[in-house]
């Protein structure tokens, strides 16, 4: 089975950093993908991680560590249009199947 | 771009009716997912294809059915409705054989049993 866990909620100050925790247990992984959810819309995709390391898109970026089982999504100078939910998913080889975790709610406040 | 659609967006119903809930894509994939969404417990999957006439169970399968007619097409039953089931659906879709192949999803459907 897999078990995906990250915080439920975390609030910022607009134009700061935050960091998003996930951490998995998990066979057969086939990468790690960040979903942004804003309230009552579709999740879109944000970044992907298969290899250990450090991805960067503009303000977002994202770390993965394979042998700890471990990623996060960083995000900098925080926008109000950031205040979403943040679903880290673990994807498996067959079928590009993805476990979500809970999603964590990050509030921007000005 | 509205490459994933569904049908109908929001949905009352009462225990025991059949509902259906559509799925539709201009994207070309190959790959469609039924996903249920529930405060707290994130997104989970209910069945998936990888293919037309393809289906395999996801972890949450039982009380519901998909049909995948067409490759475009994937579409959600709920027999006999219950109150748990009561969450919002999403539909998603992906390709095979690149380097990411992420998912993309639809705009959802909420339904609501009484």
């Amino acid at each position: 089975g897999q078990n995906i866990d990250q915080p439920t909620e975390m609030t910022a100050t607009e134009g700061a950093i935050v960091q998003i925790n996930c951490t998995y247990q998990t066979s057969g992984f086939n990468g790690l993908f960040w979903y942004q959810q804003h309230a009552g819309e579709a999740p879109t995709f944000l970044s992907y991680n298969v290899l250990d390391g450090l991805e960067e898109k503009g303000r977002f970026s994202s770390f993965l560590s394979r042998s700890k089982g471990y990623s996060y999504l960083l995000l900098k100078e925080l926008q109000m249009k950031d205040s979403a939910s943040y679903l880290c998913a673990v994807g498996k080889a067959a079928g590009n199947k993805l476990t979500f975790g809970g999603g964590t709610r990050v509030l921007v406040k000005p | 771009d509205a490459d994933v659609t569904q049908t109908p967006r929001n949905r009352i119903t009462k225990t025991g009716k059949r509902i259906m809930l559509e799925c539709s894509q201009t994207k070309g994939h190959d790959r469609m997912y039924w996903y249920r969404q529930d405060p707290g417990l994130g997104l989970r999957l209910i069945y998936y294809s990888f293919d037309v006439k393809d289906i395999n169970k996801g972890e949450i399968s039982d009380g519901y059915s998909v049909s995948r007619q067409a490759q475009a097409k994937f579409s959600l039953s709920l027999e006999s409705a219950i109150p748990n089931q009561t969450a919002l659906y999403f539909c998603a879709t992906s390709n095979h054989g690149g380097t990411v192949n992420e998912q993309f999803f639809g705009p959802g459907t909420r339904l609501t049993v009484l």
